[in-house]
């Protein structure tokens, strides 16, 4: 099983539409979570981070599945801004066991 | 503020050939990193620094050299280019190890 994994997509959603994406980690020790975005031929920007008790910023919703060991993305009223790659982090312990998943494509169609 | 700042944007490289990609951060992070991203691959680290004179490896050290003689500065050199070092690099510095990166624009390589 792979260190991280999310599903590559694409998703093609409607503007205003909820979409949400999971990424799961193999590693139960690992300490520290986040997302970010990347859009194309640029370099990944933070998103959010994720705690334990969930955060929310706006219309992004994170949340932290330590028993299942996933992490999640909700993002509600879809923007066409919206569109790009995002990525998960999981950091199990310095910055050697700091790991990228591959990045889920969002594609929001007018 | 610049934050992370990469150069080379772009570079086109014979096989054999060296180079250095530039990165220097003015955020005063300790902590910095060079990745490499792939089609289809999460990024992967190459080297990474915990501090000025402290570098350690990542995950794809080989044909990469590091030297952190500053907290600004963490130059990546090539030491004899390959085609299987053609990808897009990304330097990124952060306060401390679980803290999230911050990432340069990247370098463009192309090792014909």
């Amino acid at each position: 099983r792979k260190e991280v994994e999310q599903d590559p997509g694409p998703f093609n959603v409607p503007e205003g539409a909820t979409v949400a994406f999971n990424c799961t980690y193999s590693n139960s020790a690992s300490q520290s979570f986040f997302w970010y975005r990347q859009d194309c031929r640029k370099e990944p920007k933070l998103l959010m981070s994720v705690y334990s008790s969930g955060n929310e910023d706006g219309r992004f919703t994170a949340q932290l599945n330590r028993a299942s060991q996933y992490i999640s993305l909700l993002i509600r009223d879809s923007k066409l801004s919206d569109s790009a790659t995002y990525l998960c982090v999981v950091n199990s312990g310095g910055y050697q066991k700091v790991t990228f998943g591959i990045g889920t494509k969002l594609q929001v169609i007018p | 503020n610049a934050g992370v700042t990469q150069t080379p944007k772009f570079q086109v490289l014979k096989t054999g050939q060296s180079m250095t990609l530039q990165c220097a951060q003015d955020m005063n992070h300790e902590y910095m990193s060079w990745y490499r991203q792939d089609p289809g691959m999460g990024l992967r680290l190459i080297h990474y620094s915990v501090g000025a004179g402290i570098t350690d490896q990542g995950e794809v050290p080989n044909g990469y050299n590091v030297s952190r003689s500053t907290t600004e500065d963490f130059p990546l050199r090539l030491l004899s280019a390959a085609p299987s070092q053609t990808s897009v690099y990304f330097c990124a510095s952060s306060y401390g190890s679980n803290q999230p990166q911050h990432f340069g624009d990247g370098t463009r390589l192309s090792i014909l």
